[in-house]
């Protein structure tokens, strides 16, 4: 079975910084896309970053590029999110989701519950 | 920025009754397009990929048509686990995707 367990949300003060992870099984996790999606409250979908199965190409929307990274550990079968200088718009449930193919051109076939990230001094 | 916008913004149903929730894409994207739904406190679940095809476990009832700009996600005849929010993707413009703004079907 397909799990995906995101960890790492929090309270956290405008300009500061978080990491959040996702925890991956029941697939073989390398041969697979990743991406990172977030839900902002009461809005909707809003894909956030995306990484190729050997981390050769990575995509991040306009609204965090240059303020986020994302990574992944193929050993450990887990995926990351750096995110710095956050902003209050950046409050959301944010959601690791497992891509169909090693690339980036389809869309996501498992959802993890999400990990809440709030923004606020 | 490939901007996907869906129509309309709610729909209002009965069960038993067809639904047609429209999505179009502000460039072509050949037919690199997703359906998802979602339900209030849930993760999206996955409907239909590459603009037709649907995903392992979903009903027949579910099925989605177009290529290039315009797209369509019919659910033939409504039951009451569907109503939910749905969202289309765009999966053509990578490393940058995009997401729809949704439509929430009700009754």
């Amino acid at each position: 079975e397909v799990q995906l367990v995101e960890s790492g949300g929090g309270l956290v003060q405008p300009g500061r910084s978080l990491r959040l992870s996702c925890a991956a099984s029941g697939f073989t996790f390398d041969d697979y896309a990743m991406h990172w999606v977030r839900q902002g409250p009461g809005k909707g979908l809003e894909w956030v970053s995306g990484i190729t199965w050997n981390s050769a190409s990575i995509g991040y929307a306009d609204s965090v590029e240059g303020r986020f990274t994302i990574s992944r550990d193929n050993a450990k079968n887990s995926l990351h999110l750096q995110m710095s200088s956050l902003r209050t718009e950046d409050t959301a449930l944010y959601f690791c989701a497992k891509g169909r193919h090693n690339s980036g051109y389809d869309g996501f076939d498992y959802w993890g519950q999400g990990t809440l990230v709030t923004v606020s001094s | 920025e490939i901007v996907m916008t869906q129509s309309p913004a709610t729909l209002s149903v009965s069960p038993g009754e067809r639904a047609t929730l429209s999505c179009r894409a502000s460039q072509r994207i050949s037919s690199n397009l997703a359906w998802y739904q979602q339900k209030p406190g849930q993760a999206p679940r996955l409907l239909i990929y590459d603009a037709s095809t649907r995903a392992t476990g979903i009903p027949a009832r579910f099925s989605g048509r177009g290529s290039g700009t315009e797209f369509t996600l019919t659910i033939s005849s409504l039951q009451s686990e569907d109503f939910a929010v749905y969202y289309c993707q765009q999966c053509n413009d990578w490393p940058l995707l995009t997401f729809g703004g949704g439509t929430k079907v009700e009754i």
